[in-house]
C-alpha cells in the first residue's frame, strides 16, 4: 500500500504557482520523498526527490516539513503542459531496487 | 537521465495469443523494472529484472504468465502470455539511476506499451 495521501484533484490558473500537498506521516528516517508526474498515459516523469532539506531543480521545488510528515511540490509558474497526474512516493534512497509504490496521485488541471 | 525506448508502442491482440514487449536503454543499468497500469488505475510493479539472474515477481504475478528476459545490461523483454481482455493495460519498463556514491537512486520510465486484448 502507498504510504502517502494526496488530494485526488486540484485546479491551478495558468501562470500561477501550483502547490501540491502530500502527507506521509509514517515516513521512516531513511526514506526519501519522490515526486513523479504522468501526462496523459505517457510513462511517469521524474520531477524531484529529497530527504529532509528543501530541494529545487529546473522543474520544481520540494518543501519538506521539519518533522518530515508532509511535503509540498511547487511548480512556480504552471503552464497548460503541466496538466497531469502527480504522484508523491516515499521510498528508501538506497540500496538499489527498492519498489516504488504508486498511489492514485493528484490530478492537476491547469486552467487558461 | 536515460533514453528508454519500448517496442511496440501499442498493439491490439487476440485472446489466447502472446505478445513480447522490448525495452532498450541507452546506457548500462543494473536493475530494470516492469510495471502494469490498468485503465484508470495507478502503476503496479510486475517484476524486477537483474542481468544474469531470474526476475523477481511481485505478489499476484507469475513467471508463466509474464516471462521476462534480461540478456544484457541495456535490454529486457516482457512477454504477456495467453492473453485475455483483462490484460489490456499499459506496460512500462523503468531503470534505476543514481547511486554511484550518491545518497539515493531514482527510477526513470520508458514511454510504455499500450496493449488492447480483444
Amino acid at each position: 500500500d502507498a504510504k502517502t495521501t494526496q488530494p485526488p484533484s486540484m485546479d491551478c490558473a495558468e501562470g500561477r504557482a501550483a502547490n501540491l500537498p502530500c502527507n506521509h506521516s509514517t515516513i521512516s528516517g531513511n526514506e526519501y520523498v519522490y515526486w513523479y508526474r504522468q501526462i496523459h498515459s505517457q510513462g511517469p516523469q521524474y520531477i524531484i526527490h529529497g530527504l529532509k532539506n528543501n530541494e529545487t531543480n529546473e522543474m520544481a521545488s520540494l518543501i519538506i516539513t521539519e518533522d518530515r510528515k508532509s511535503s509540498t511540490l511547487i511548480l512556480p509558474h504552471a503552464t497548460l503542459r503541466d496538466t497531469a497526474v502527480y504522484y508523491c512516493i516515499v521510498r528508501v534512497g538506497l540500496p538499489y531496487g527498492q519498489n516504488f509504490v504508486f498511489g492514485p496521485g493528484t490530478r492537476l488541471s491547469v486552467l487558461p | 537521465s536515460a533514453v528508454i525506448s519500448q517496442k511496440p508502442s501499442r498493439d491490439i491482440c487476440q485472446r489466447g495469443t502472446s505478445l513480447t514487449i522490448q525495452c532498450q536503454v541507452d546506457s548500462q543499468v543494473t536493475m530494470m523494472f516492469w510495471y502494469r497500469q490498468q485503465p484508470g488505475q495507478s502503476l503496479t510493479l510486475i517484476a524486477t529484472a537483474n542481468q544474469g539472474s531470474e526476475a523477481t515477481y511481485e505478489s499476484g504475478f507469475v513467471i508463466d504468465k509474464f516471462p521476462i528476459s534480461r540478456p544484457n545490461l541495456t535490454f529486457s523483454t516482457l512477454t504477456v502470455s495467453n492473453m485475455s481482455p483483462e490484460d489490456s493495460s499499459i506496460y512500462l519498463c523503468s531503470v534505476e539511476l543514481g547511486g554511484r556514491g550518491g545518497p539515493s537512486t531514482w527510477q526513470f520510465f520508458g514511454p510504455g506499451t499500450r496493449l488492447t486484448v480483444l
